[in-house]
């Protein structure tokens, strides 16, 4: 069955540093996602993406975020400098039409 | 906005019982309906969904019907075992439109021997 792959599954970085998170959505889907879980809450939209450009963004997809695909194949979530409250799992997703398929997560942790 | 409420947890339930986990959501038009299911340490893993009124997901003996009247999607599972110890979100999306998933704050289920 096809997966969507995520990288790196988990990484640490110092406060105001940036990251770059990726993903390899599955390829004939449409719409890509990104998803974050602070530890122990629920699960939040923060940005999706559709026909090379943002289709719409969360209040927490400030200007320190940014997304891109830039090879037609990769998908990734930038965080220019990182904060604390940044530590989170961060989920990748894509769907084309029935239900949405999420890749395992990488776990950011800021220090 | 649309919204996803789940009843609290955690839930603590003996093997071989009878579960219910409340959904209820608030959404413009016809959304479709989904459990995620996340085992610990792992990612959201998609349990089932249901895209109309009166449509019934069901997926390893877990059934959950949309219930437009009462705007509600209630999981169930008639005997549980260890192994579904687990976190379960009820989400829902307007997914033809490409619209994100919106869930709830997840519910907690833990199954003793």
């Amino acid at each position: 069955e096809p997966e969507v792959t995520q990288t790196p599954s988990h990484q640490v970085t110092q406060m105001g540093q940036e990251v770059i998170l990726r993903c390899v959505p599955i390829s004939n889907h449409l719409y890509f996602y990104w998803y974050r879980q602070i530890l122990g809450q629920k699960v939040e939209f923060l940005v999706s993406f559709y026909n090379n450009e943002i289709s719409e963004k969360s209040e927490i997809f400030d200007d320190q975020f940014s997304v891109e695909r830039p090879d037609g194949s990769n998908f990734t979530l930038k965080i220019r400098s990182t904060k604390l409250e940044d530590s989170a799992m961060y989920f990748c997703a894509s769907t084309r039409e029935y239900g949405y398929t999420f890749g395992s997560g990488t776990r950011l942790t800021v220090v | 906005g649309d919204s996803v409420t789940q009843m609290e947890g955690p839930v603590t339930l003996s093997e071989e019982a009878f579960l219910t986990i409340n959904c209820t959501y608030t959404a413009t038009g016809y959304p479709s309906l989904f459990w995620y299911v996340q085992y610990p340490g792992e990612g959201l893993q998609l349990l089932l969904k249901a895209t109309k009124a009166d449509d019934k997901g069901s997926n390893k003996g877990f059934e959950a019907t949309y219930r437009k009247e009462t705007t509600s999607f209630h999981l169930e599972k008639g005997s549980v075992q260890v192994s579904d110890s687990a976190v379960y979100f009820c989400a829902l999306s307007h997914y033809n439109q490409g619209g994100k998933l919106i869930f709830g704050q997840g519910t907690e289920l833990s199954v003793k021997p």
